[in-house]
């Protein structure tokens, strides 16, 4: 059974780095063809993809935040880390950690952890 | 530029069928997606991937009144014998392969 959670600050003031980590199980991120991923949703509004991370230490970026986002992984403890600075009001928002196959789609989705951005 | 496009709300009468539309780009037009609900409160969960000939794979306990079709730049989701517990927002996706996944904005589905 594979499931993800999120783990992080919830309140965050402005100009701070906000660092989350992903906790999964059920699956390795050192088997051919798993990705890990991060996708965030504003209050009432859609979904927006932010980073994923394969297997192969390949990474990718939402072109319109790549300068402020960095992702890891750590396979012996079975995380992945998301990074992003520069923190803005504008980001509160539920961050969702996914896992999926070969870096393409989501498959398997955490509860998600609500990020509030404010002085 | 890679854009999908869905309409803002839809809705349907219990114990009926929709079929709600999500539309890519013409030059993609061959780019397969996914599908995801988001029940109200929740997390969203996947329901399938669904390629530009149609066939699809479901996720993990969807049920088999989920089903998609495609044609041309159109994917398709069909909910079928409509439940109160359908009523959610649809999200398609898509990917190119090595750079960057993209959402739909979602389509609000409310079931009367």
């Amino acid at each position: 059974q594979i499931t993800l959670k999120e783990s992080g600050p919830t309140l965050v003031k402005p100009t701070q780095t906000l660092t989350l980590t992903c906790t999964f199980s059920g699956f390795s991120l050192n088997n051919t063809g798993v990705s890990v991923g991060w996708i965030r949703q504003p209050p009432g509004k859609a979904l927006e993809w932010l980073a994923v991370i394969c297997w192969d230490e390949n990474k990718h970026y939402s072109p319109s935040l790549k300068r402020r986002l960095t992702i890891t992984k750590d396979t012996s403890k079975n995380q992945v880390v998301l990074t992003m600075t520069n923190m803005d009001p504008v980001d509160t928002a539920t961050y969702y950690c996914v896992n999926g196959p070969d870096g393409d789609y989501p498959t398997y989705w955490g509860q998600g952890i609500l990020v509030t951005v404010s002085s | 530029q890679l854009v999908l496009t869905q309409a803002p709300s839809a809705s349907a009468s219990l114990g009926a069928s929709v079929r709600l539309t999500c539309t890519l780009t013409s030059e993609h037009n061959n780019y397969a997606i996914t599908w995801h609900q988001q029940q109200p409160e929740k997390g969203p969960r996947y329901l399938m991937k669904l390629d530009s000939d149609g066939s699809h794979n479901k996720g993990d306990g969807i049920p088999d009144r989920f089903s998609g079709s495609s044609s041309g730049a159109e994917r398709y989701l069909t909910i079928s014998s409509l439940q109160s517990e359908d009523e959610a927002d649809y999200y398609c996706q898509t990917w190119v392969t090595g750079t960057l996944w993209v959402f739909g904005g979602g389509t609000k589905l409310t079931v009367l």
